[in-house]
């Protein structure tokens, strides 16, 4: 069975404060495929990165930054100097390749609240 | 600008009714999918479609049903048989079937009960 784990429901910051956000995963997939989204106010999943079993490099895209690491089944994500813009829920899926279809399995969300 | 349409954004269904969501896309892409979002919980799977003329049932779906009768358009709906209808509705799309494809929202449609 696969799994994702968002312990954090709320988080509270002040602007310009550095933020991480746990995500813990289960499967028995050799090769699977994580993935964050966004879901700002306005109720659209926004898409923000993909990453595969394979590839454990750590990715920066600007004040966000992504830490895999295979040996605890992590996957979190850290906003650097966050701003109120980053107000929103944030979501950690997986998906593996023997469910035959793109099924994403998703966490169960962190409210990141950011306070000017 | 390609993307995922979703109407309306508001829909309020009187006891015994059934309504339909629609859901448009034109990123040409083969698979959508339906998701049901609930306070406090992930998204869960309703429906997916993987190629027009065929759907699957995901793992919630008692209550709802789907067609896909042309490529760009997966209409959701929720029947008088769901008894708690009361939630966020998300349309997805990829562009193929794989785990690792991207999958691209909408807007959704927040369905509540009159």
């Amino acid at each position: 069975a696969q799994k994702v784990t968002q312990a954090q429901t709320e988080i509270s910051v002040v602007e310009k404060e550095d933020v991480t956000l746990d995500c813990v995963y289960e499967t028995r997939d050799t090769t699977y495929y994580l993935f964050w989204y966004k879901q700002p106010p306005s109720g659209e999943l926004v898409f923000l990165i993909r990453r595969n079993s394979f590839d454990e490099q750590n990715e920066i895209s600007g004040r966000y930054s992504w830490n895999f690491q295979k040996s605890t089944s992590s996957f979190n994500f850290t906003i650097t100097a966050s701003q109120v813009v980053d107000s929103a829920v944030y979501f950690c899926a997986l998906s593996g390749r023997n469910t035959g279809f793109q099924k994403l399995v998703f966490g169960t969300g962190t409210r990141l609240l950011v306070s000017p | 600008d390609g993307g995922i349409t979703q109407s309306p954004k508001y829909l309020f269904r009187k006891e015994g009714q059934n309504v339909t969501l629609s859901c448009e896309q034109n990123l040409n892409h083969d698979a959508m999918y339906w998701y049901r979002q609930d306070p406090g919980q992930g998204l869960r799977l309703i429906y997916y479609s993987q190629i027009v003329n065929d759907f699957q049932k995901g793992d919630i779906a008692e209550g709802y049903s789907v067609s896909r009768e042309k490529k760009e358009s997966f209409p959701l709906t929720v029947t008088s048989a769901q008894k708690n209808p009361t939630a966020f509705y998300l349309c997805a799309s990829t562009e193929g079937s794989g785990p690792k494809n991207i999958q691209y929202f909408g807007a959704g449609t927040r369905l509540s009960v009159l």
